[in-house]
């Protein structure tokens, strides 16, 4: 069974950093691209980033590039997701995702979120 | 970017009745389309992909339609577990885009 859990999620003030984790089991994490996707408070989804398998090649939404980092740890079968300069607009809660294929395709498996809010 | 539009943004229908969601993507993205299923609290649900292939386990009251820019999923007869909203994502693109929802509630 495929399971995904995220934890790291709290308060933060405005301009703040804080870490994201994901850990995963039940198949071969290193196999597949994995993303983070965002839901602010009722809004709709936003993809936020994704990273390879072997975690070579990663990928932005613009609103997150130069102030985000994804990274993972495959021997620890864990994602990562380094939020820094944090603002209002950024709280949300953050889903991680797998995708069906290794490299694309839906995203089949959702964790079941952590909850960012970014307030002073 | 890959814009993705859903319409409505509300649909009121009635149990038992059939509800059509639209989908439309500004540029065509062949069938790489999927449609989620959220309820509130919950992470969203994979209903249909590939643009018409059910989910394992997804009821047959639910089909989906169309490719390149123009979709639709439609759920025949409307039961009380349906009323939620509906996502639609397109895959074929960086970065990952999501249409804005379209929440069915009772009428």
């Amino acid at each position: 069974e495929v399971l995904l859990l995220e934890s790291g999620g709290g308060l933060v003030q405005p301009g703040g950093s804080l870490r994201l984790s994901c850990a995963a089991s039940g198949f071969t994490f290193s196999d597949f691209h994995m993303s983070w996707v965002r839901q602010a408070p009722g809004k709709g989804l936003e993809w936020v980033s994704a990273v390879s398998g072997s975690g070579d090649t990663t990928y932005y939404a613009d609103s997150v590039k130069g102030r985000f980092t994804i990274s993972r740890d495959n021997s620890k079968n864990t994602l990562f997701l380094q939020m820094n300069s944090l603002r209002a607009d950024d709280m949300a809660v953050y889903y991680c995702a797998k995708r069906i294929r290794p490299t694309g395709g839906h995203f089949e498996y959702w964790g079941q979120g952590t909850l960012v809010t970014v307030s002073s | 970017e890959v814009v993705m539009t859903q319409s409505p943004a509300t649909l009121s229908v009635s149990p038992g009745e059939r509800a059509t969601l639209s989908c439309r993507a500004s540029q065509s993205v062949t069938r790489n389309l999927v449609w989620y299923q959220q309820e509130p609290g919950q992470a969203p649900r994979v209903l249909i992909y590939g643009a018409s292939t059910r989910a394992t386990g997804i009821p047959a009251r639910f089909s989906g339609s169309g490719s390149g820019t123009e979709f639709t999923l439609t759920i025949s007869s409307l039961q009380s577990e349906d009323f939620a909203v509906y996502y639609c994502q397109q895959y074929s693109y960086w970065p990952l885009t999501f249409g804005g929802g379209t929440k069915v509630e009772i009428k």
